[in-house]
């Protein structure tokens, strides 16, 4: 059954910790994206990756980081320099970097900082 | 920030009745993408508009785009309790390949 896994469902830290979310997909895409949301707003890209080894910075990419050593897997990284982690984290991925492709979404990954 | 406005933010309807949600931009937009996402679901793609004046379809679905290509619609006829969800934009523009999400309408239905 292909589609992409994020891993944990609910994640809890404490001030000041690094967190690394797990992003995994099976679908043969070429690129990946990470996006933040927050209640009552949208979807805001933090970093995307169209090829292996190779990713770019979002709209908010302050305090996160990100590798891409697989195709297959795309970790985001929290950092302690963002200032206001608490949100929901969705992975998505899509065939190649066009306008016209759809992104396939992961279940995504609560985050709470406390 | 956000670079389309999608209106309204939130849309209370009873079950039969139609809903509309429009996003509207200051600018062309080269294509745009509908998504849905269910409580506590993750986005799921609905459909893309390309072409000026363009209207697709799906079942009970109307999709719009603007002949100026600046703004889009979703028209939901005779809502049922299965269409409850936050729909949201995504329109790209220019040269950009990236989407830009609109803060979405979420939709409840009273049954």
């Amino acid at each position: 059954d292909g589609g992409i896994t994020q891993s944990p469902k609910y994640l809890f830290r404490k001030e000041g910790q690094n967190v690394t979310l797990s992003c995994e997909q099976n679908l043969n895409h070429d690129a990946m994206y990470w996006y933040r949301q927050d209640p009552g707003q949208g979807l805001r890209l933090i970093y995307y990756s169209q090829i292996v080894n190779d990713f770019q910075k979002g709209d908010i990419a302050e305090g996160y980081s990100v590798s891409r050593e697989k195709k297959e897997s795309f970790p985001l990284t929290v950092t302690s320099a963002q200032k206001n982690p608490t949100a929901f984290y969705l992975c998505a991925s899509s065939v190649g970097l066009s306008r016209y492709n759809e992104q396939f979404f992961g279940p995504g990954t609560r985050l709470t900082v406390l | 920030g956000q670079q389309v406005m999608q209106i309204p933010q939130y849309q209370h309807v009873q079950e039969g009745e139609d809903f509309t949600t429009y996003c509207n931009s200051s600018t062309t937009l080269s294509n745009i993408q509908w998504y849905k996402q269910r409580p506590g679901g993750h986005p799921v793609f609905l459909i893309q508009l390309v072409k000026s004046g363009e209207v697709k379809k799906q079942k009970r679905l109307t999709f719009q785009f603007g002949e100026a290509k600046k703004n889009s619609s979703l028209h939901i006829t005779a809502t049922q309790t299965t269409d409850v969800g936050t729909y949201f934009c995504a329109p790209t523009k220019g040269g950009s390949e990236k989407l830009v999400f609109g803060k979405g309408t979420k939709l409840t239905v009273n049954p």
